[in-house]
């Protein structure tokens, strides 16, 4: 269980175009959905938290109108990098937290990220 | 502020045991993680740590002292596929990750 999918797993595209990645939890509610960033060889970066039917929290220093984030349903959220330049080519990674499921708050599906595999994404 | 460290790089040889460890200081604590992440791949998860004390599972444990804000992760009889980047996040009191730089764990025949 708890299985995550991200489409598409690679992207290459033209500078100044739009592009959509989506992230879906296959086998639960996703209460909240986070958005990562990461340039090789570097961590994790988080970009922006999203709660079902709510607006996105971006972190410091990430534009909202750039990353737009819409996360419409419990099972679904999607991240559309407007007006793409080549460094914003990343490995761009969601995960899904399902929260509370009647499960004791120490287990840690309470708390987890479930991750999808990433989008790799070129900008050429 | 808060700040998660962890070594940049280590090495180990197939079969033997290595130990990660993870320091944190952060906004309040509501649990720590360790993911394992191979070169581009997504994370995946390898354990969950909220009350002080060691866990077990297989091949891995986590430790976790609450008190001196320490977690270290020991790997056992190390085989090449362990090679990869071993994450500590720690959860802070908004319930949200925050990441270390990650260990780069290179092992050896």
């Amino acid at each position: 269980g708890a299985v995550v999918s991200q489409h598409p797993s690679w992207v290459i595209c033209k500078s100044g175009t739009s592009v959509k990645i989506e992230c879906r939890s296959l086998d639960f509610q996703a209460t909240t959905m986070f958005w990562y960033r990461q340039f090789p060889k570097q961590s994790l970066m988080l970009m922006a938290t999203s709660n079902e039917g709510s607006k996105a929290t971006y972190e410091q220093g990430v534009e909202k109108d750039k990353f737009l984030i819409n996360h419409a349903s419990l099972t679904l959220s999607t991240l559309t990098v407007t007006s793409a330049h080549p460094e914003d080519s990343s490995f761009y990674i969601c995960s899904a937290r399902g929260g509370a499921r009647g499960i004791e708050e120490r287990n840690s599906f309470f708390y987890e990220q479930y991750f999808g595999p990433g989008t790799r994404l070129t900008v050429t | 502020g808060q700040n998660i460290d962890q070594p940049t790089e280590m090495t180990a040889t197939e079969g033997a045991i290595v130990q990660i460890n993870c320091t944190y200081q952060t906004s309040g604590f509501n649990g720590l993680f360790w993911y394992q992440q191979h070169a581009g791949e997504a994370p995946t998860f390898l354990s969950y740590n909220v009350l002080d004390g060691l866990e077990e599972k297989g091949r891995f444990s986590s430790f976790l002292s609450r008190s001196k804000g320490y977690s270290y992760l020991l790997l056992k009889e190390l085989q090449m596929k362990d090679s990869a980047s071993y994450l500590c996040a720690v959860m802070d009191s908004n319930y949200q990750l925050i990441w270390g730089a990650g260990t780069k764990l290179i092992i050896k025949p």
